[in-house]
Parts: structure tokens; C-alpha cells; sequence
């Protein structure tokens, strides 16, 4: 069974913290994306990798950065938390193209106080 | 630009049948189609390719209509199992999909 887990289900910072949220799959996929989840907004991308230590904005990068340095492990870093950052966070991986189903991490509900 | 799903809310009695409507802006390879139930991940349906094929998930379909950039879900005989959001995203190509803003669905018995 693939499996992609997140390092927290919840999770809760201040404002202004610096917040790191870990993703991990155990399918040798290439790619990995970040995504954020809001109510009637869809899931919107972040960021994804399709390499150890490559990089591409999605569509809503600012106020996020990632980091790649294994093939099985790809984080999002909020450098400086805000409120409007409160979201639900899914990682997803999959083999290269587009061809091929996404798989889900469950998400980590994070609240900026 | 975000693909823009229809209708944003569906309420179905079991064994009624629904279709839900994903339109993009832009040329399309490809479309995925996603299902998640509350509190959980999104779980893949289908994928369906430019060409215009078919493709079909137990008693769900879907449609990929290129010249009109436009997808569309079949639910039919629905089960209370079909109860979630349903999400197409759309890839032009490359390796990254843009998602819509997602279809909930509610099937009652």
C-alpha cells in the first residue's frame, strides 16, 4: 500500500513563528507537491518537487518556502507565520507526469493565533 | 486559472443519479477526478486523457470533451457511499494539476 504520511494532524503557532511541516512517502515517487485546502477554494498548490533538491512555485507560493534534500521527504517552511495562513496542508506524491493518480497524505490543520 | 466546477452542491436520494461538470479555460491533456470524504484524503477516481475516452469507477463515469475543454462526472444509481466533495483537476501539461473548488455531495437514504 502506498502511503503518504504528515508529520502532524494538528497543529497550532503564533503568529510569527516559524513553522516546518514534513511530508513522507514510501513509493520512490519523483514528484511531490504541497498543497492548501480552504472551504469552496479547491485545493490550491504551493509548491512541488519533481527532483531531490528542485524546486517549482505552484500557484500560491508566497509566504512559503520547501525543501527537498531525500526523495522520500518534502517540507514546507513558513518563515514567518500569519493568520491568513490557517489552513488545511495536503502533501501528495505521484510518478512523474500526469498521467498518474495523486496520493494523499490525511493533512495538518494548522491555526495561526 | 482554476477550473470551475458545477454545481458547487448536489443532495441526492439513493439511487438517484447526479453529473457534475468541470469547464477549463485552457487546452487540457488531461483531467483526474478526486474523492474526499470528510475528516480524510482525497481519493483518486479516474484519470481520463485528451481523446475524448471514457472511464469508469464501479457505478461512476466520466467524460473528457477537449474541443470544449470540459469534464464531466456521472453518478449513477448513487449509494450512500458517493457522500463527499468531488474535485477534477485539470493538467495542460507537465507534471503539476490545478484543482477546481470542489462539488459536495450529499446522498440520503
Amino acid at each position: 500500500d502506498v502511503k503518504v504520511t504528515q508529520s502532524s494532524r494538528y497543529l497550532v503557532k503564533r503568529t510569527g513563528e516559524k513553522v516546518f511541516l514534513e511530508c513522507v512517502q514510501d513509493m520512490d515517487h519523483e514528484n511531490m507537491f504541497w498543497y492548501r485546502q480552504d472551504p469552496g477554494l479547491g485545493l490550491r498548490l504551493i509548491y512541488f518537487s519533481y527532483d531531490v533538491k528542485m524546486k517549482e512555485k505552484g500557484d500560491i507560493p508566497e509566504g512559503y518556502s520547501v525543501s527537498r534534500e531525500k526523495k522520500e521527504r518534502f517540507s514546507l517552511i513558513l518563515e514567518s507565520a500569519s493568520t491568513n495562513q490557517t489552513s488545511m496542508y495536503l502533501c501528495a506524491s505521484t510518478t512523474s507526469g500526469t498521467v498518474y493518480e495523486q496520493y494523499f497524505g490525511p493533512g495538518t490543520r494548522l491555526t495561526v493565533t | 486559472q482554476q477550473p470551475v466546477q458545477s454545481p458547487q452542491a448536489v443532495i441526492l436520494r439513493e439511487g438517484e443519479d447526479a453529473v457534475i461538470n468541470c469547464s477549463s479555460s485552457k487546452a487540457l491533456y488531461s483531467v483526474h477526478w478526486y474523492r474526499q470524504k470528510h475528516g480524510e484524503a482525497p481519493v483518486f477516481l479516474m484519470i481520463l486523457l485528451k481523446g475524448g475516452e471514457q472511464k469508469g469507477h464501479d457505478k461512476i463515469s466520466a467524460s473528457f470533451n477537449e474541443k470544449k475543454q470540459q469534464s464531466s462526472l456521472y453518478l449513477t444509481a448513487s449509494q450512500l457511499s458517493y457522500s463527499g466533495t468531488y474535485f477534477c483537476g485539470t493538467s495542460a501539461a507537465g507534471n503539476k494539476l490545478t484543482f477546481g473548488g470542489g462539488t459536495r455531495v450529499l446522498v440520503k437514504p
